[in-house]
């Protein structure tokens, strides 16, 4: 079943500016994912949050996670064209049994050169 | 190391007929996870093995699918018999412990059953 749903299911942009997608869940997490996937490739990891953290940093990309909205956001910034791709959040839940990812259904960004 | 690793990379098959896909998971990772995705559902997780020992199978369609992680570097995911609906790409993952671990994903295998 689906777990996180992506906001927007597309995005197109210029090249140079901000990309901004947005995912929330349902259940109690113990970390959020993003994941991106170019086409006809496999899934590539970008940035792990836990649930006791609320924002963090990885070169471009920055995440937030507020936990009592269960939703996240992903943010690209000075976007370039190798960033087209669908980006899906992934969630691990917490409550100690699932160790296995749930994903959204993606959303597909497009940056227009 | 050359990261996941799966095969083939695309089959064609006939309905009806048995359908092994094969991964290889990155050395030293002792869980590995088997995907599929489709346009309608998504990605879902299927299967995942810790150890070489299966954990949870609850993401498995039906009886028709099976799966196999005889060692620590091999897993075979099965259908048979196979049909049109479970055409689809199926990727395989690994990580080096539960949860908070990145997946490092292979680059799937696309399964086209007519």
């Amino acid at each position: 079943s689906q777990q996180g749903e992506e906001d927007p299911q597309a995005l197109s942009i210029q090249e140079g500016e901000n990309a901004t997608m947005n995912c929330s869940y349902k259940t109690s997490i113990n970390n959020l994912q993003w994941y991106r996937q170019n086409s006809g490739r496999g899934l590539v990891h970008l940035i792990l949050i836990r649930s006791n953290e609320r924002e963090k940093h990885s070169g471009r990309l920055r995440v937030t996670l507020d936990t009592s909205k269960k939703s996240s956001s992903l943010l690209i910034t000075a976007s370039r064209a190798a960033d087209t791709a669908s980006y899906f959040c992934a969630t691990v839940d917490s409550g100690g049994g699932a160790d296995g990812l749930t994903f959204g259904k993606g959303t597909h960004l497009i940056i227009q050169p | 190391d050359a990261g996941v690793i799966q095969s083939p990379r695309h089959e064609v098959t006939e309905m009806g007929q048995e359908v092994t896909l094969r991964c290889k998971p990155i050395s030293g990772h002792d869980y590995l996870f088997w995907y599929r995705q489709t346009m309608m559902r998504g990605l879902e997780l299927l299967i995942y093995f810790n150890n070489n020992v299966p954990i949870d199978d609850s993401g498995m369609p039906e009886d028709r699918f099976s799966a196999k992680m005889p060692n620590a570097s091999f897993s075979t995911l099965k259908i048979q018999p196979s049909e049109p609906r479970d055409s689809a790409v199926y990727f395989c993952a690994s990580s080096l412990g539960r949860g908070a671990y990145e997946q490092y994903f292979g680059p799937g295998t696309r399964l086209t059953v007519t």
